[in-house]
């Protein structure tokens, strides 16, 4: 099981582009990566996922490296409703995987 | 997007009764679901990976006897928690895997139970 590691906590303002990075260096083969937001008492959303180079989607864009012992989520124009805490996950090529959850970055948007 | 769902939403109990928490996925089927607790402030552990029609598999360190997983259909997964004490108050959150589009495993959250124990 991959073990990630991110930033505690961030700081951004309102309107900038936040780049939060996971590093996952016992990354296996066959892993995705995924990511999390969650809110207080609520459960984690699913933001994206991949497996190499770069994917976008409409709320999102995750950036990984050709060793993909890392990863970026990119969150463009945050607002303040973006305050949350976002988690890293890395597994799910097989029906046996499970996921184990690091401490997760809390991101503060300021207006 | 999947959704998940999970009942009830929040739940007050007496020291000793036994509480179950439903987890639903209403709109695709799931072989495996599984079930989190998360204390305030905390990062979430997993309890259990629930098999629809087989036993559940638990983490080092939980109860099976305390912590009761019933897998009985591909969109219901059940987690009893049994003679429940004030430290058994958490947010106890399910999820369920499903097939993603590019060959893996996507999991899709429920919303959580808020569990509190007088």
């Amino acid at each position: 099981l991959a073990k990630t590691t991110q930033p505690i906590s961030m700081d951004s303002y309102e309107g900038q582009e936040v780049n939060i990075t996971c590093s996952h260096n016992n990354i296996a083969t066959n892993d995705y990566i995924t990511w999390y937001q969650q809110f207080p008492s609520q459960g984690p959303r699913f933001i994206i996922q991949g497996y190499k180079t770069k994917v976008t989607n409409e709320v999102a864009s995750l950036f990984i490296p050709a060793d993909r012992k890392s990863s970026t989520l990119s969150l463009p124009r945050v607002s303040l409703s973006d305050t949350a805490v976002y988690y890293c996950l890395v597994g799910g090529t097989s029906g046996t995987y499970k996921y184990i959850f690091g401490t997760g970055t809390r991101l503060k948007v300021l207006a | 997007g999947a959704v998940v769902s999970q009942h009830p939403s929040r739940v007050i109990c007496k020291s000793g009764t036994s509480v179950k928490i439903e987890c639903r996925s209403l709109d695709f089927q799931a072989t495996t679901m599984f079930w989190y607790r998360q204390f305030p402030k905390k990062s979430l552990m997993l309890m259990a990976t629930s098999n629809e029609g087989s036993k559940a598999t638990y983490e080092q360190g939980v109860e099976k006897d305390k912590f009761l997983i019933n897998h009985a259909s591909l969109t219901l997964s059940t987690l009893t928690v049994t003679s429940a004490h004030p430290e058994d108050s958490s947010f106890y959150i399910c999820s369920a895997q499903r097939p993603g589009t590019s060959g893996s495993y996507e999991q899709y959250f429920g919303p959580g139970t808020r569990l509190t124990v007088t």
